[in-house]
């Protein structure tokens, strides 16, 4: 089955920093893959879109210049979290949608593992 | 906007106990429904879907139905098996531009032999 790879599954930072969290899809083409974020005890919250070839599409209230997506092959996102803060420690999860499925709502989703960022 | 709530956990069962994880939810539309399984370690995994009123996901010996007249699509299995145990998120996709998800917050559920 299609599979979502995604690196690291956790990292640990320092404020300051920037973080990169890879997403790749082994088995399969994916022209749009999804970000999201995950509180403890709330839900998956999407962040952005992520398209390749193109500027990623973001959520009300996410900030662009921190959040940095690049979607620059069918099988590869990532999620860069620049001059990263306490408050950017959460759990990242990406997914993709095989490329050919067609974009209708019933396609599966495959997700990655996840990331556990923790930033000190 | 759109958003699914479902039970808060653990749910903690012994093994062959009958399964419910409640879910509602409210959308615009005509939305799609899901339930996705998240085992320890692991990405999520759909578990089951259904596309309109009155269709019945069903895999793995889960069960749900969706039920528009009182916006439900409660998760169910009559006998539980300790490898069940995991994270289980029922989520909704909206009929606007092609298709993202709206999560519930997820229910753990832990089945003891």
């Amino acid at each position: 089955g299609a599979v979502v790879s995604q690196h690291p599954s956790w990292v640990i930072c320092k404020s300051g920093t920037s973080v990169k969290i890879e997403c790749r899809s082994l088995d399969f083409q994916a022209t749009t893959m999804f970000w999201y974020r995950q509180f403890p005890k709330q839900s998956l919250m999407l962040m952005a879109t992520s398209n390749e070839g193109s500027k990623a599409t973001y959520e009300q209230g996410v900030e662009k210049d921190k959040f940095l997506i690049n979607h620059a092959s069918l099988t590869l996102s990532t999620l860069t979290v620049t001059s990263a803060h306490p408050e950017d420690s959460s759990f990242y999860i990406c997914s993709a949608r095989a490329w050919g499925s067609g974009f209708t709502r019933d396609s599966p989703l495959h997700f990655g593992n996840g990331t556990r960022l923790t930033v000190t | 906007g759109d958003s699914v709530t479902q039970m808060e956990g653990p749910v903690t069962l012994s093994e062959e106990a009958f399964l419910t994880i409640n879910c509602t939810y409210t959308a615009t539309g005509y939305p799609s429904l899901f339930w996705y399984v998240q085992y320890p370690g692991e990405g999520l995994q759909l578990l089951l879907k259904a596309t309109k009123a009155d269709d019945k996901g069903s895999n793995k010996g889960f069960e749900a139905t969706y039920r528009k007249e009182t916006t439900s699509f409660h998760l169910e299995k009559g006998s539980v098996q300790v490898s069940d145990s995991a994270v289980y998120f029922c989520a909704l996709s909206d009929q606007a531009g092609y298709s993202t998800l709206t999560f519930g917050k997820g229910t753990m559920l832990l089945v003891s032999p």
